[in-house]
């Protein structure tokens, strides 16, 4: 079974602050994504990552930062965290076939 | 821009109905087509995916595919009050960045007892 596993299920911080979103997957895929999830918006595509220290924006980067050091581990930082960063936040892997699996979702709330 | 197109719903279908779930996308070119469910609260979990034109089955789970008219949808046979949920349409248009699915904004699915 893919295991996709994010570092916190929620999470709440203050505005201004730098918010670290860590996903994990077990299962050696090359590509990881994060996306951002609201109500009426759907599923937004922030950054993905198609190879260990390679990074590609999505529709909304603003904001937002990646880092992959390594293969399994996909981070996401908000770097001055603001309320309209407010969201779930969803990583996902996927197989050579593009078949996506998403970890369980991190909702943050900025203060 | 492409797109992927759902009826946000609420789709309302009987206990032990057929749910009729559909999407239309733009890109002619699109070669792989993916269904997930998201239940209130939770993350996507994929369902199943159809490349090729026809039918694909999977339990009480139908995809059907026509690409002529860019068009995917999901059946659910004997709909059980378990299947309420979002149901997202995913696409991967052609030539697209490596993993990168388009996905709808999903169909709200309501099984009433």
């Amino acid at each position: 079974d893919v295991k996709v596993t994010q570092s916190s299920r929620y999470l709440v911080k203050r505005t201004g602050e730098k918010v670290f979103l860590e996903c994990v997957q077990d299962m050696d895929h090359e590509n990881m994504f994060w996306y951002r999830q609201d109500p009426g918006l759907g599923l937004r595509l922030i950054y993905f990552s198609y190879d260990v220290k390679m990074k590609e924006k999505g529709d909304i980067p603003e904001g937002y930062s990646v880092s992959r050091e390594k293969k399994e581990r996909f981070s996401l930082i908000l770097e001055s965290a603001s309320t309209n960063q407010t969201s779930m936040y969803l990583c996902a892997s996927s197989t050579s076939t593009d078949t996506q699996y998403f970890g369980p979702g991190t909702r943050l709330t900025v203060l | 821009q492409k797109e992927v197109e759902q009826n946000s719903g609420p789709l309302s279908v009987p206990e032990g109905a057929i749910a009729s779930l559909n999407c239309t996308y733009s890109d002619r070119g699109s070669q792989s087509f993916f269904w997930y469910r998201q239940y209130s609260g939770k993350s996507p979990e994929l369902i199943m995916f159809i490349y090729s034109n026809g039918d694909k089955e999977d339990g009480r789970f139908t995809a059907q595919l026509n690409k002529a008219s860019q068009y995917v949808s999901l059946l659910i046979r004997d709909s059980q009050p378990s299947d309420s949920a979002t149901y997202l349409c995913a696409v991967k248009e052609y030539g697209g960045s490596q993993g990168n699915l388009i996905f709808g904004k999903g169909t709200k699915l309501s099984v009433k007892p």
